[in-house]
């Protein structure tokens, strides 16, 4: 299994400002995902994290919004820009190994309030 | 797309038996995970099950998928206030995870 850390992990954040999160994982990892969590839904992944070449997002999320980087293979970090009170949620980061099993193990979550 | 399905409240009494049900649409799904939430808390992998497999035990959780039905089930067994927190059922598509809304299961004393 791999151990995941998030900074913050929690922000209240003004309208039109952005937010940088930070995601590290202990070991080596192949895949790192970035999921939004809104109050009582669920999961929806925001993007994958490749290292070295642009992430790839999800239908509904943009480069502009959400840039993506992941320098190294245990790093990876989320940024919300120009922040509006919809992107109030817990954001959470996750990592993996590729392959037909596939397990994914979760960071606890940025809380981020948008007023 | 694969859509998950799951109730979202469940509540049973300390020791009894939990049942937490998921349905999915998708039929090629190879693994089916089941995660716990904590409040304030990340997700954490509890079990998974391979498609192929009826049933998978492990200590006081037990698996059950029907596939035909596309239905999968989390029993916890001797349910404890500490099992108390948000289920969420998982299906594997080609290299992500779709997530169910969550079943928030509340066990009292």
């Amino acid at each position: 299994s791999a151990v995941i850390s998030q900074k913050p992990s929690r922000d209240i954040c003004q309208r039109g400002t952005s937010l940088t999160i930070q995601c590290q994982v202990d070991s080596q990892v192949t895949m790192m995902f970035w999921y939004r969590q809104q109050p009582g839904q669920s999961l929806t992944l925001i993007a994958t994290a490749n290292q070295g070449s642009e992430a790839t997002y999800e239908s509904g999320f943009v480069i502009d919004k959400f840039p993506i980087s992941r320098p190294n293979l245990t790093f990876s970090t989320l940024t919300v820009s120009n922040m509006s009170p919809e992107d109030s949620s817990i954001y959470l980061c996750s990592a993996g190994t590729s392959g037909v099993l596939y397990e994914q193990y979760f960071g606890p979550g940025t809380r981020l309030t948008v007023t | 797309g694969e859509d998950v399905e799951q109730s979202l409240f469940l509540s049973v009494r300390e020791g009894d038996s939990s049942v937490i049900n998921c349905t999915y649409t998708d039929s090629s799904s190879t693994y089916l995970y089941w995660y716990k939430q904590e409040p304030g808390a990340g997700l954490q992998l509890l079990t998974y099950i391979f498609s192929n497999m009826d049933m998978k035990q492990d200590q006081r959780l037990t698996v059950l998928l029907n596939k035909k039905d596309k239905h999968l089930s989390l029993r916890i067994a001797d349910t404890q206030t500490g099992d108390s927190a948000i289920y969420f059922c998982a299906v594997q598509g080609y290299s992500t995870l779709t997530f169910g809304k969550g079943t928030m299961l509340l066990v009292s004393p």
